[in-house]
């Protein structure tokens, strides 16, 4: 049981350069989310899935899509990456029968 | 708008010394649920206690304790005779249940996170 995964954990882009940050789950969750946490400002949610098939914006959604493949995985893209986008990007996962949320280990991207 | 502050942006303490980290919340719903999360040097989130606005009894977990109150809107976390290993990122987040007694599809709100240094 691996709870949530994330691929990469680091990734350095160049501005204007795409990419997508994969996340998968196997504890038969019905909600994901993506995050981004910066020095200082805590996590924020960037977009969520509160069921396969649907995504909701979050927070801080500009710059970003998301695609909930299945109900295991939920994919983050950017399609323009900017400098503004340096950050750790936490995906998770909600088990709605206890209504916790539960973390994979995060992405470290530097866009320059 | 959920709002949650973490006006202490760090602490350092000597091992044994007990700390409360404080968290103090904004939200305008009846119903939701407050967390705490530790984040070691590692960089990974650890889900440490969850509670629900309903439910106000304070909570022991060995060294941890919870402080819920809700006249004052906050839910600080002391641990007791701190140890090196208590070195960490915490962060207090609060999230609403979208209807009563329904989920709140996890929308987390953090805080700025709370740095605790003990040393040695």
């Amino acid at each position: 049981n691996a709870g949530v995964t994330q691929t990469p954990k680091f990734q350095v882009l160049k501005t204007g350069q795409s990419m997508t940050l994969q996340c998968a789950q196997d504890m038969n969750h019905n909600s994901m989310y993506w995050y981004r946490q910066d020095p200082g400002m805590g996590l924020r949610l960037i977009y969520y899935s509160a069921s396969e098939g649907t995504t909701d914006k979050g927070e801080v959604p500009n710059g970003y899509n998301v695609s909930r493949l299945n109900k295991r995985e939920f994919s983050l893209r950017l399609e323009s990456a900017a400098p503004s986008q340096t950050s750790v990007y936490f995906c998770a996962s909600n088990a709605i029968s206890t209504d916790t949320q539960y973390f994979g280990p995060g992405t470290r991207l530097t866009v320059l | 708008a959920q709002k949650v502050t973490q006006a202490q942006t760090e602490i350092s303490v000597v091992e044994k010394e007990d700390v409360t980290l404080d968290c103090v919340y904004e939200t305008r719903d009846t119903t939701y649920y407050l967390f705490w999360y530790k984040q070691p040097p590692s960089g990974e989130l650890v889900f440490l206690i969850r509670r629900n606005s309903f439910d106000e009894q304070n909570e022991i977990s060995g060294r941890y304790s919870w402080n819920f109150q809700k006249s004052t809107s906050s839910f600080n976390f002391t641990i007791t005779a701190s140890q090196v290993v208590d070195s960490a990122v915490y962060f207090c987040a609060l999230s609403e249940a979208n209807n009563a007694g329904g989920t709140s599809y996890g929308k987390l709100t953090f805080g700025q996170g709370t740095i605790l240094t003990v040393h040695p």
